[in-house]
């Protein structure tokens, strides 16, 4: 049972351009959405996240929106640059409890 | 900034061995994780762990598995006798609470090389 999802195993994009990753769920008790970013050899690096009771948040280059209704949530990131290329994984949870539901990430290249 | 910490970072050991990957976390955090990402996988939840005790574990932590906090510091995962299939990144992670909106930290990971 995959709770949350990432359709898209990879993503490339040119320097500059926008980049969008999506992220699907299933789980209606998750109220808490985060987004990881992660080298080779290095750990998960936290991004950005959300609440469930709002719909964006933004930081700088990276703004998340969640719809609640659909069960989606995306990660914009404008401009993107060379350094952004990375894996890009989107978790959830529940506030009650303390694990994260991961995706399977989504493989983004930065071409410059 | 603070930062979890693992170590080793790459660990291999013999089928059927006992295995101890350590953890530093974030020294105000009381929250603290481990999940793994076999090879090519997602990353998994392995167990949760407050107030020296277990809060929550996955089916992948079966009895061959156990953690601790040995002192005020560490927080080590265990795995009585490897198989091949434990081989995988083995992250540990911390956060301040679980009942507040906040991210958790991750270490870089301990790659685990069964043979």
């Amino acid at each position: 049972d995959q709770q949350v999802k990432q359709n898209s195993p990879s993503l490339s994009v040119q320097e500059g351009r926008i980049s969008i990753l999506n992220c699907d769920y299933t789980n209606s008790m998750f109220d808490y959405f985060l987004w990881y970013k992660k080298y080779p050899a290095e750990g998960p690096t936290f991004l950005i996240s959300i609440s469930s009771i709002k719909d964006k948040n933004e930081d700088g280059r990276f703004t998340v929106f969640l719809n609640k209704s659909a069960k989606h949530l995306s990660l914009h990131i404008v401009p993107s640059q060379p350094g952004d290329s990375a894996v890009y994984f989107c978790a959830a949870k529940n506030t009650n409890a303390g694990k994260s539901t991961f995706g399977d990430g989504t493989t983004l290249t930065v071409k410059p | 900034e603070p930062e979890v910490t693992q170590t080793p970072s790459h660990q291999v050991t013999q089928m059927g061995q006992e295995v101890i990957l350590r953890c530093v976390p974030i020294s105000n955090h009381l929250y603290f994780y481990w999940y793994r990402q076999i090879l090519g996988q997602k990353v998994e939840f392995l167990v949760s762990f407050y107030n020296n005790e277990i809060s929550e574990k996955s089916e992948i932590f079966d009895d061959q598995f156990s953690v601790e906090r040995p002192d005020g510091s560490n927080f080590t995962l265990k795995i009585r006798s490897t198989k091949l299939e434990d081989s995988a990144m083995y992250f540990c992670a911390s956060s301040e609470s679980p009942r507040v909106l906040q991210p958790q930290h991750f270490g870089d990971g301990t790659r685990l090389s069964i043979l």
